[in-house]
């Protein structure tokens, strides 16, 4: 596609529910990353894949967060059980070979999560 | 255990002047710096770096310095335009790390 997108853009639940996102990388690339951003604050790194292998998962806050790339495009993170301090904008990104944190990343546009 | 700060939440700058963005960082392992922009309901979008091996780097009206020692570093948008209102992130990384750090982000106002 021409850009990463990510589904749903907005997303309400209620705490103790699940809760799926969805990304979609630029076709071709290799390496899609996820990060967490609260309010007011940068993205935080949580896990990354190379094709469907997931090589660091560890930014992923507890064993509540989970992700997965099983055919090397598409990718979900799962967030079972939300808790209120969950809520926040989950950002996906993308890159061509992953080589580095020096290669440029492609950042879709985000899911706003509110834990009520 | 902020590694990458960037300690002004806001700037607002007069249209044709000259905008400094600041970012310190802790973490000397950082090798790699880069700059983000970010407009609102979009994702950052990239916009210029720096490997620790240079002390400046250009491209059109950005400049990102880096001064290694003080481990810090500066973007300047000369001359300014209302079209760079935006969030600006610092983010580092190191050599083979895939992972990048950002800073809180900084808000750019250009006012006309």
């Amino acid at each position: 596609g021409a850009g990463v997108s990510q589904s749903p853009r907005y997303k309400v639940t209620k705490r103790g529910q699940d809760v799926t996102l969805r990304c979609d990388p630029i076709s071709s690339h290799a390496t899609l990353y996820w990060y967490q951003q609260a309010l007011g604050q940068g993205p935080e790194f949580l896990t990354y894949f190379n094709y469907e292998a997931q090589p660091d998962k560890s930014g992923l806050p507890s064993d509540r967060f989970s992700a997965e790339r099983p055919e090397g495009s598409i990718s979900t993170l799962t967030i079972q059980r939300t808790e209120q301090r969950d809520s926040a904008m989950y950002r996906c990104a993308s890159s061509l070979s992953g080589w580095g944190g020096e290669e440029t990343q492609y950042f879709g546009p985000g899911t706003r999560l509110l834990v009520l | 255990d902020q590694q990458v700060k960037q300690n002004s939440p806001s700037l607002s700058v007069q249209e044709g002047r000259i905008s400094i963005l600041n970012c310190d960082y802790t973490n000397s392992m950082f090798d790699y710096f880069l700059w983000y922009k970010k407009y609102p309901a979009e994702g950052p979008t990239f916009l210029i770096s720096i490997s620790s091996i240079k002390d400046k780097n250009e491209d059109g009206r950005f400049t990102v310095f880096l001064n290694k020692s003080a481990k810090h570093l500066s973007l300047h948008i000369v001359p300014s335009q209302p079209g760079d209102s935006a969030v600006y992130f610092c983010a580092a990384t190191r050599g083979g790390a895939q992972k990048l750090v950002f800073g809180q982000g900084t808000r750019l106002t250009i006012n006309p």
